[in-house]
């Protein structure tokens, strides 16, 4: 059972575009939601996170939104570079459980230049 | 600051055998996590261990064992290796200060079981 879910494996888009990457759970108790960016041959690394107090966080070119009562959270980039081209994975985790992290399948974004 | 490090890159065993591998956290972090990411999957938890003791476990076999060192290092074994048990292993090191630590992950150690 998967408790979140990426339904789109891979995402193009022209340079300076945005970038809508999405992302839907099933878990009602999560309350903090990640988004990891992962580059071939290394690790994922920590991009931008929303507590679920929140609906809204930016970062940069990077936001995120939350609609807690869809269940659903979305990474917008803007504008998308070349260098953004990477497996992006969204995570989220429970109060009870902060250090379970739960990472849906990932998208895969390419950003042509 | 030196960050996440594993070792080995890759490794090959045959089906039955055990294997260990190994995590160096990032400087000043007291935690460390261990996730198995298969094929075309996101990294699925596996444990945690902080200060030593293991401290939260996901839906993984007893055959997947861990230890945290004293200088905070981590190793995770692996005994009676199963085919479905390649994957990527990544290791994620955090500092516990509240609730929501951040976790840095390591490139990974790329375990092939035949």
């Amino acid at each position: 059972d998967q408790q979140v879910k990426q339904n789109s494996p891979s995402l193009s888009v022209q340079e300076g575009r945005i970038s809508i990457l999405n992302c839907d759970y099933t878990n009602s108790m999560f309350d903090y939601f990640l988004w990891y960016k992962k580059y071939p041959a290394e690790g994922p690394t920590f991009l931008i996170s929303i507590s679920s107090i929140k609906d809204k966080n930016e970062d940069g070119r990077f936001t995120v939104f939350l609609n807690k009562s869809a269940k659903h959270l979305s990474l917008h980039i803007v504008p998308s570079q070349p260098g953004d081209s990477a497996v992006y994975f969204c995570a989220a985790s429970a109060e009870t459980s902060y250090d379970k992290v739960i990472f849906g399948p990932g998208t895969s974004l390419s950003v042509i230049p | 600051e030196t960050g996440v490090t594993q070792s080995p890159t890759h490794l090959i065993k045959t089906r039955g055998q055990q294997v260990t591998l190994r995590c160096s956290s990032q400087s000043g972090h007291n935690t460390v996590s261990w996730y198995q990411q298969a094929l075309g999957q996101g990294p699925q938890f596996i444990f945690q261990y902080y200060r030593e003791e293991e401290n939260g476990r996901g839906n993984f076999p007893p055959r997947f064992s861990g230890l945290q060192f004293p200088n905070y290092s981590s190793e995770l074994n692996v005994n009676a290796l199963e085919l479905d048990d390649s994957a990527l292993y990544l290791c994620a090191s955090s500092l516990r200060t509240g609730v929501t630590d951040t976790q840095y992950f390591g490139p990974g150690t790329r375990l092939t079981v035949l």
